[in-house]
Order: C-alpha cells, then structure tokens, then sequence
C-alpha cells in the first residue's frame, strides 16, 4: 500500500490564485480529513468526510472547499488564495481497528501564499 | 472546547537518558489519544494509540501512559538515541470524528 499520498509537494500562490490540493489512499478508508499546521497553532481540522458523498466542516472551514466523489480521493480546493492561507496542509485518513480509530497522514503540503 | 496543552515544548538531552514527554487535555471524555511523531518537512507518523479504557502502550523503547480522570497522558523513551530527534504530538479524538492536537515538544538528543 501507498499509503496516503498528496500532491504538490510544494506550491506558491498569488493572492486571488485558486487551486487543488490532491489527496489519496489505497486502504479503502471511509473516514478521511484536512489539517493544516500552523507555527504555534499546531494542528486544525478544515474538512473531513465519513464516506463518498459526505463532507462536513471543521474547526476552520472557510475559504475551503472539499468534495468526495470516491472513496480514494479527498481534493482541498482553495477559491482564493490569502496569504493567511499560508501553511502546512494535512491529509489524513482512518481506519477503524476493530476496537478503535486509528488516523494516517499524508507527506504534507507546503503552500505559500504571496 | 478540548484544549490538549504539551509540555515541555522543547526538550534537550545527552543521548543515553530515559525521558518523558507530558501532554494534558482538559475533558476527558475522549475515545482515545493518540501519539505521533513528526520530522522535520515530513509528516505525521502514528507512534502509539491508547484507547479510553487502556491505561498504556508499549512499542519497543516508548512506553505511553493514560489517567483519563486526571487528563493526563505520558510518552516515555527509554535509552533516547539522536534518532528519537524529532517533534513528538498527542492527539485526543472527541466523539468518532475530531482529532484535537497539542502544539507538539520538539525533542533534540545529543550525541
């Protein structure tokens, strides 16, 4: 298994740009999440999804957009990029162990936001 | 509103030390805490997950630690090597959806 796995690595924007972060996973996981990571702020919930067709919002949802047309993907979309945007962004996915929940993070997304 | 606080949020020491790293949340009812650890540029690697009714975890050296009536959770590293250099999160999951994380304690081990 690949695991979890996004796309770009790296990315800078103009202020006013739009794009998508791509995220992925191979192990069928129902449940999967948008973080992003922030110096001092640690980690923030954006958006998750329970499943293929479902998505709801999480601690800082605005300026965000997410969809989930398959159970593998779970695209971020940023309509217009802010310089507040500017961060560390996390995908996750989760896997339901039997007895508990188990969270697996993607590699990160470096977005910078001029 | 779950507040998950980590102290230190920085620690050095000389390789060879057993050390703990504390995280604290303030409602505890939590479905399970979770350890991660993070390098630098990398992302978030799962170490340890402690279920609510578990008291701890052991995987090789690390040893985790839960008193969910005090709020408290413990990472234990045992014979710390420049290897274990990395950021190290708790994370509580509230309910079955919300992950909150601590602002994570940055470890560095001296060789």
């Amino acid at each position: 298994n690949a695991g979890v796995t996004q796309t770009p690595k790296f990315q800078v924007l103009k202020t006013g740009q739009s794009m998508t972060l791509q995220c992925a996973q191979d192990m069928n996981h129902e449940y999967m999440s948008w973080y992003r990571q922030d110096p001092g702020m640690g980690l923030r919930l954006i958006h998750y999804s329970v499943g293929a067709g479902i998505t709801d919002q999480g601690e800082v949802p605005n300026g965000y957009n997410v969809s989930r047309s398959t159970t593998e993907d779970f695209p971020l979309r940023l309509l217009s990029a802010a310089p507040s945007q500017t961060s560390v962004y996390f995908c996750a996915s989760r896997d339901w162990t039997g007895v508990s929940y188990e969270q697996y993070f993607g590699p990160g997304t470096r977005l910078t936001v001029t | 509103k779950q507040e998950v606080t980590q102290i230190p949020a920085a620690l050095s020491v000389p390789e060879g030390e057993n050390l703990v790293l504390n995280c604290s949340f303030t409602d505890s009812a939590i479905y399970n805490l979770q350890w991660f650890r993070q390098d630098p540029g990398k992302g978030l690697t799962s170490l340890l997950l402690i279920q609510s009714s578990q008291r701890e975890q052991t995987s090789g050296r690390l040893n985790a630690s839960l008193d969910k009536s005090s709020g408290r959770s413990t990472l234990y590293i045992a014979a710390s090597q420049p290897g274990d250099s990395a950021t190290y999160l708790c994370a509580v999951t509230e309910g079955a959806q919300k992950l909150v994380f601590g602002q994570g304690t940055r470890l560095t081990i001296n060789p």
